[in-house]
């Protein structure tokens, strides 16, 4: 088994770049893919990067993700900052000693 | 489109059980494996159960397992979770997911389950 932390949370201001960690325990960030969720305030979550750095339809490409076997984490960058995207952040992997879904604990992003 | 509509949460006491349903449609739900994640008030989001299309790969979280138990019925589109032995810390909000290889593409609206005395 293995946890994925990332930082409680990060602010920037409307048009800046921000990028949130997620940071992998054990084993390789690279042995199974990364997704990233959305989740607004009072809102079920939405998928925002899938398998590393996909982007489903409908995401604008201000919000790209990577991974970076050097410090086993994996990132999401939302560049051109919006109010709108102000939200709870959720990284994910999957881990195939038991077949389970992990979640990373969530980063809350304030844009001010 | 793709829509997931859960049931069956409530207020249950301590050690007594509740069924879970969830509503599939606008995809075919016999292609893809399916999940139940859940996120307590305030709190994270956390894996509860994973089912594969054909029900043949199940997977708990070590927190669920023994208690929980996931199933599927691909003639009627539905997903199920039945939970026993509730105890307060299963107070969540409970999402029903659709998988995409490692991960979920899209999420239910959830219900609530509210374990108290």
């Amino acid at each position: 088994n293995f946890m994925l932390t990332q930082p409680h949370s990060v602010s920037e201001s409307p048009g800046k770049t921000v990028t949130i960690s997620c940071t992998r325990s054990s084993g390789s960030i690279a042995s199974n893919y990364v997704q990233w969720y959305q989740q607004r305030p009072g809102s079920s979550p939405t998928t925002v990067i899938y398998e590393d750095n996909q982007r489903p339809s409908g995401v604008p490409d201000r919000f790209s993700g990577s991974i970076d076997s050097s410090s086993n984490s994996a990132s999401l960058t939302i560049s051109g900052l919006k109010t709108e995207d102000e939200a709870d952040y959720y990284c994910q992997s999957y881990d195939s000693s038991n077949q389970g879904v992990v979640f990373g604990g969530g980063t809350k992003l304030t844009v001010l | 489109e793709v829509q997931l509509v859960e049931s069956g949460g409530g207020l249950v006491q301590p050690g007594r059980s509740l069924r879970l349903s969830c509503a599939a449609s606008g995809f075919t739900f016999d292609d893809y494996a399916m999940h139940w994640v859940r996120q307590a008030p305030g709190k994270g989001l956390e894996w509860v159960s994973g089912i594969s299309w054909n029900s043949g790969s199940i997977g708990y979280a070590d927190s669920v397992k023994g208690r929980f138990t996931i199933s599927r019925d691909n003639a009627k589109n539905s997903l199920y979770l039945q939970m026993n032995s509730l105890r307060a810390e299963d107070t969540a909000l409970y999402y029903c997911a659709k998988a995409l290889v490692q991960g979920v593409d899209y999420w239910g609206q959830g219900t609530l389950v509210t374990v108290s005395s």
